[in-house]
């Protein structure tokens, strides 16, 4: 059974720092890893899917990378702003989102 | 393009009573998926539908239960409330295409007093 593991759990940093948050998996099958953002009370909003093939994709400020030998991914949040407070999730799947896996979640806070 | 549309927003159900949810995925999406997130809690995969058919869910009793209509939108029921069914129900959708990414909609928070 997949195990999708965050570090830290909670993260407070001055603006403007640039940050990496970890996410570590048990099982290297997978198929796609999603990153995504969570505000409190809303749904995800879905930052970058790095394929399986893939080891990193870019978007703006954000960088996220796979090693899926190691099973691990990291996201890396360049000079971070206070509106990228956030509980981030990192999200495995198989081909197919039925068995999709959610990691436990890294809430951020980016103090002005 | 629009997002995955949930309605309602919030809703409060007193225990016994049924209670249906909606939701709309992107345009062109054919399967959607159905989790609920309990306070404090991750998001748990109850349902997922493809092409109008049921095609898996999750580990949740069978009063939870939904459907899929012809332009791709979808309902989850839930019958006999309890308690512990108080989540924030989300709905995700995605394409058939390959790497296609999963996309939610902001949720129904369901209150079960």
């Amino acid at each position: 059974k997949q195990e999708v593991t965050q570090i830290p759990a909670a993260l407070s940093v001055p603006e403007g720092e640039n940050l990496v948050l970890n996410c570590s998996f048990t099982d290297s099958a997978i198929y796609n890893l999603q990153w995504f953002r969570q505000d409190p009370g809303k749904g995800l909003t879905s930052l970058l899917l790095i394929q399986s093939s893939q080891r990193e994709q870019t978007s703006g400020r954000l960088n996220a990378s796979l090693d899926k030998s190691s099973g691990r991914s990291t996201l890396y949040i360049a000079a971070s702003q206070p509106g990228d407070s956030a509980t981030y999730l990192c999200v495995t799947s198989p081909r197919g989102y039925q068995k999709v896996t959610f990691g436990t979640g890294t809430k951020l806070q980016v103090i002005p | 393009e629009a997002g995955v549309t949930q309605s309602p927003t919030h809703l409060i159900k007193t225990r016994g009573q049924q209670v249906t949810l909606r939701c709309s995925p992107i345009s062109g999406h054919t399967s959607v998926y159905w989790y609920q997130q309990a306070l404090g809690l991750g998001l748990q995969f109850l349902l997922w539908y493809d092409e109008g058919e049921e095609r898996n869910r999750g580990n949740f009793p069978p009063r939870f239960s939904g459907r899929q209509f012809p332009n791709y939108s979808s309902e989850l029921n839930v019958n006999a409330l309890e308690l512990e069914d108080s989540a924030l129900y989300l709905c995700a959708s995605s394409s058939d295409q390959d790497y296609s990414p999963l996309h939610f909609g902001n949720g129904t928070r369901l209150t079960v007093t």
